[in-house]
C-alpha cells in the first residue's frame, strides 16, 4: 500500500510556463484534495472532488485547473504560472468508514522565477 | 480572523515533559476535529481524530475538544525527541480548515 504519491518531488519554473501535478491514490478512497502551504498560512484547500467526476474550488483556486480522471488519480494544472504559485502542493485523500480522515502525499516543492 | 487559530511557537521542551498545544476555532458548525503532524520536508500525518465533544487517547496522545470554548487540545506525556515536529489543528463540518501550526521542539 503506497498510499497516496505525488510526482513530481520538485519542480522550477519560469512565470508563464504550465504544468501539471499528479497525484494517485491505492485506498479507494472517493474523495480527493489539493492543497497548498505557504510559511505562516497553514494548508489552503485549492480543489477537491467529493467522488469520481465531480469537481469543486476551495479557499484559493484562482489559476489553477484540476481534473478527476479516475477513482484513483487527481491532477492540478498551472496554466500560466505566476511567482506567487510559488509553495508546496499537497495531495489527500478521504474515503472509507473514516470518511472525514484525510491522508496527505509527500507534497511537491515548486518555485516559479 | 482565520476560521482556526494556533499559535506558531516554536515551543521548546526539554525531553520528558508533557507538552500541550492549543487551538481556537470561530466556525461553530465544525463537527470533527483532528491533529497532523508534519516533519520537515514532509506530509501531514494524521495523529488524532475526535467528533464532537471530549477526550481521546491514544499511547502518550490526548485530544481534547471543547466546543463550548470552541477550544481544541493536544497533550503529549513524555515527550521525546521524535516528536519534534509541527503540529496542524484543524477542524470541519464538510471540509477541513487547517491551523498555521506549531512548531515543537523536544530536546534531550
Amino acid at each position: 500500500n503506497a498510499g497516496v504519491t505525488q510526482t513530481p518531488k520538485f519542480q522550477v519554473l519560469k512565470t508563464g510556463q504550465s504544468m501539471t501535478l499528479q497525484c494517485a491514490q491505492d485506498m479507494n478512497h472517493n474523495s480527493m484534495y489539493w492543497y497548498r502551504q505557504d510559511p505562516g498560512m497553514g494548508l489552503r484547500l485549492i480543489y477537491y472532488s467529493a467522488s469520481e467526476g465531480t469537481t469543486d474550488k476551495g479557499e484559493v483556486p484562482n489559476g489553477y485547473n484540476v481534473s478527476r480522471l479516475n477513482k484513483r488519480e487527481f491532477s492540478l494544472r498551472l496554466e500560466s504560472a505566476a511567482p506567487s504559485q510559488t509553495s508546496v502542493y499537497f495531495c489527500a485523500s478521504s474515503g472509507g468508514l473514516a470518511i472525514n480522515e484525510q491522508y496527505f502525499g509527500p507534497g511537491t516543492r515548486l518555485t516559479v522565477t | 480572523q482565520k476560521e482556526v487559530e494556533q499559535d506558531p511557537g516554536p515551543l521548546s521542551v526539554p525531553e520528558g515533559a508533557i507538552v500541550s498545544l492549543n487551538c481556537t476555532y470561530s466556525n461553530s458548525a465544525f463537527q470533527y476535529f483532528m491533529w497532523y503532524r508534519q516533519y520537515s520536508r514532509k506530509g501531514p500525518e494524521l495523529l488524532m481524530y475526535t467528533y464532537s465533544s471530549g477526550n481521546k487517547e491514544d499511547g502518550r496522545f490526548t485530544a481534547q475538544v471543547d466546543k463550548s470554548s470552541k477550544y481544541i487540545s493536544l497533550f503529549i506525556r513524555d515527550s521525546q525527541p521524535s516528536d519534534s515536529a509541527t503540529y496542524l489543528c484543524a477542524g470541519g463540518y464538510n471540509k477541513l480548515i487547517f491551523g498555521a501550526g506549531t512548531r515543537l521542539a523536544v530536546h534531550p
